[in-house]
């Protein structure tokens, strides 16, 4: 069955370090997204990009988040000057022309 | 507007039982609602998901229920094993590659 897949599994960085996240979406999906999950909460949706821009994001994804698609396989998430409170597990995911969402098994981001 | 409510928070039940969810939602331009099913350390997994232009619908021992009129949707588990030990989170969404929207999450416990 076709995956998601998000490297690194864990990364730990100091506070105001920029850190890149990496996903590998299914090959023949259209669209692509990054989740948050901060610990015992619930999946907070904070961007969706289509045709190489951003197509929806939301309140959390402000100026220190940015994504790109650099190639055809990768798909990143970068925060730019990270704070005590991006730590999350960040879920990279993504649909086809449908609304079948498949997630990626996350990056846990522990900022120290 | 962009809410999704679920409740309970936390669900304990005998083996064999029938687990009950509940969420609903405001947003009438929601037109698909997926539940998930999440293991600790893991990405959330598509469990089974309904279109409002349908009231039911079932796969294995999962079984959606919809009411569009009330904006209510349920999961119903049958005969709950112990391997259905895990955390359930309801979504919603418009169309295709837009953001699914996760209501909060229920942890469930199956005993044996």
């Amino acid at each position: 069955e076709p995956e998601v897949t998000q490297t690194p599994s864990h990364q730990v960085t100091q506070m105001g370090q920029e850190v890149i996240l990496r996903c590998v979406p299914i090959s023949n999906h259209l669209y692509f997204y990054w989740y948050r999950q901060i610990l015992g909460q619930k999946v907070e949706f904070l961007v969706s990009f289509y045709n190489n821009e951003i197509s929806e994001k939301s309140e959390i994804f402000d100026d220190q988040f940015s994504v790109e698609r650099p190639d055809g396989s990768n798909f990143t998430l970068k925060i730019r000057s990270t704070k005590l409170e991006d730590s999350a597990m960040y879920f990279c995911a993504s649909s086809g022309s449908g609304n079948g969402y498949t997630f990626g098994s996350g990056t846990r981001l522990t900022v120290v | 507007q962009q809410q999704v409510k679920q409740s309970p928070q936390s669900l304990i039940v005998q083996k064999g039982g029938i687990s009950i969810i509940n969420c609903a939602y405001e947003n009438t331009a929601f037109d698909y609602f997926p539940w998930y099913q999440q293991f600790p350390g893991k990405g959330p997994a598509l469990l089974i998901a309904i279109r409002p232009d349908v009231s039911e619908k079932k796969e294995g021992r999962f079984t959606i229920s919809f009411n569009k009129s009330a904006k209510q949707f349920s999961l119903h588990i049958m005969d709950s094993q112990p391997g259905d030990s895990a955390t359930y989170f309801c979504a919603a969404s418009r169309q295709a590659g837009t953001a699914l929207i996760f209501g909060k999450g229920t942890t469930l416990s199956v005993s044996s």
